[in-house]
């Protein structure tokens, strides 16, 4: 299958620093890219649905200026956590698909990020 | 958005068939069935998808009935490494946009024992 990666793949941060997470689809061009956030023990939970060149949808209840998304090229999607609280810590992964019909979506490894 | 319904867990043994079946009752004419593995700490990985009758792969078969409110993800003979949760979704993929997003149930548990 398609390959998605993730930078880093975990991070540790004080509390009331930004945090900035990279996805990228490494042999297909992404034209939609997908951030979920994933607490111990719980499924996965959509944050944001971002189409390349445009500005991302968040999920009701998701802070559009905390977590800031980035879709600037088919291959690359940024999320960044502004200003981050100990609560936002989580495991983040992101995912990736095509625009042809039938697009499987495929997620990155996810990074852990664990706020002091 | 269909919404899915999955077993909570399931246990089996090493060697055994194991099928997980989902509920999608309000699925759409135009959404897909896929089926996610995931390990812990790790993210979910592609197993199989599918709209109607049955698909095989190299490690799963789906059956879909002809009504498509619930799918079948088959796995033929299990092993240990096989213990993770598995995620049914329904979703359509064949347009770009907002509203074709997945959105994740609370998956099946598998554990497989010796």
């Amino acid at each position: 299958g398609a390959v998605v990666s993730q930078h880093p793949s975990r991070v540790i941060c004080k509390s009331g620093t930004s945090v900035k997470i990279e996805c990228r689809s490494l042999d297909f061009q992404a034209t939609t890219m997908f951030w979920y956030r994933q607490f111990p023990k719980q499924s996965l939970m959509l944050m944001a649905t971002s189409n390349e060149g445009s500005k991302a949808t968040y999920e009701q209840g998701v802070e559009k200026d905390k977590f800031l998304i980035n879709h600037a090229s088919l291959t690359l999607s940024t999320l960044t956590v502004t200003s981050a609280h100990p609560e936002d810590s989580s495991f983040y992964i992101c995912s990736a698909r095509g625009g042809g019909p039938g697009e499987t979506q495929y997620f990155g490894p996810g990074t852990r990020l664990l706020v002091l | 958005l269909a919404k899915t319904t999955q077993p909570i867990s399931m246990d089996s043994y090493e060697g055994q068939e194991v099928n997980i079946t989902c509920s999608h009752n309000n699925i759409a004419t135009n959404d897909y069935i896929t089926w996610y593995q995931q390990f812990p700490s790790q993210g979910p990985r592609f197993i199989i998808q599918g709209y109607k009758t049955k698909v095989t792969n190299e490690v799963a078969s789906l059956f879909i009935p002809a009504d498509r409110k619930s799918s079948t993800l088959s796995l033929p003979r299990v092993s240990l490494s096989d213990t993770a949760v598995y995620y049914c979704l329904v979703g359509a993929l064949n347009y770009g946009g907002a509203t074709n997003k997945l959105i994740f149930g609370t998956g099946t548990l598998l554990a497989v024992q010796p």
